[in-house]
């Protein structure tokens, strides 16, 4: 089992151009998440699919849109990049079963627009 | 609404000595309770959850945590600390019921010296 694999590890933006960030889980889990990790702000949620076919805004939305390709698959859309989301961003996925709760992470993609 | 609170940005300690770090909750109902790690430039591993029974935990690594509902903590502890274990750590709650994110702390970044 590779977990969970997020692509690409490191990217480099100009401010307005758009990218989308891959994250993908083999462990059959229903929900998926996506957080931005900001020194001294710990992580933040910025969108969470609870299951295939629904996504609910987290803490800070904004400037970001997601798709739950598939079970496996949950891709974080960056429209029009910007200074203030440089940033390391991380994938994480979750079983829904009872008393099943672990949240298991992704390595991280570090992200920089200039 | 949930919230952590990591009340220490920073934690040294000597090599051998016990170490602690500490982490209050707030949460309308049971709370689900995570302590993870981040080693430099890796994705957060989980270390150790309290879900119910036992206040004591036990995780990786020989760390281990204490629930006290009273206080509202969940302090992470370790009898004999490693120049290893130096790294940034986020505790991380979420209520019972439902299927909600975990929310987490801001960090404590824990330097072990020899």
């Amino acid at each position: 089992n590779a977990g969970v694999t997020q692509t690409p590890k490191f990217q480099v933006l100009k401010t307005g151009q758009s990218m989308t960030l891959q994250c993908a889980q083999d462990m059959n889990h229903n929900s998926m998440y996506w957080y931005r990790q900001d020194p001294g702000m710990g992580l933040r949620l910025i969108y969470y699919s609870a299951s295939e076919g629904t996504t609910d805004k987290g803490e800070v939305p904004n400037g970001y849109n997601v798709s739950r390709l598939n079970k496996r698959e949950f891709s974080l859309r960056l429209e029009s990049a910007a200074p203030s989301q440089t940033s390391v961003y991380f994938c994480a996925s979750s079983s829904n079963r009872q008393g099943i709760v672990t949240q298991y992470f992704g390595p991280g993609t570090r992200l920089t627009v200039l | 609404a949930q919230s952590v609170a990591q009340p220490e940005d920073q934690v040294n300690v000597a090599e051998g000595n016990p170490l602690t770090v500490k982490c209050t909750y707030s949460v309308s109902g049971n709370p689900y309770l995570f302590w993870y790690v981040q080693y430099p430039n890796r994705g957060l591993q989980f270390l150790l959850k309290y879900i119910t029974g036992d206040n004591l935990v036990k995780g990786s690594y020989g760390f281990e945590a204490e629930f006290n509902k009273s206080q509202t903590s969940f302090h992470l502890k370790k009898p004999s600390a490693l120049v290893s274990d130096s790294a940034l750590y986020f505790c991380a709650v979420r209520v019972e019921s439902g299927n909600t994110p975990l929310v987490f702390g801001k960090g404590t970044r824990l330097s072990v010296i020899a």
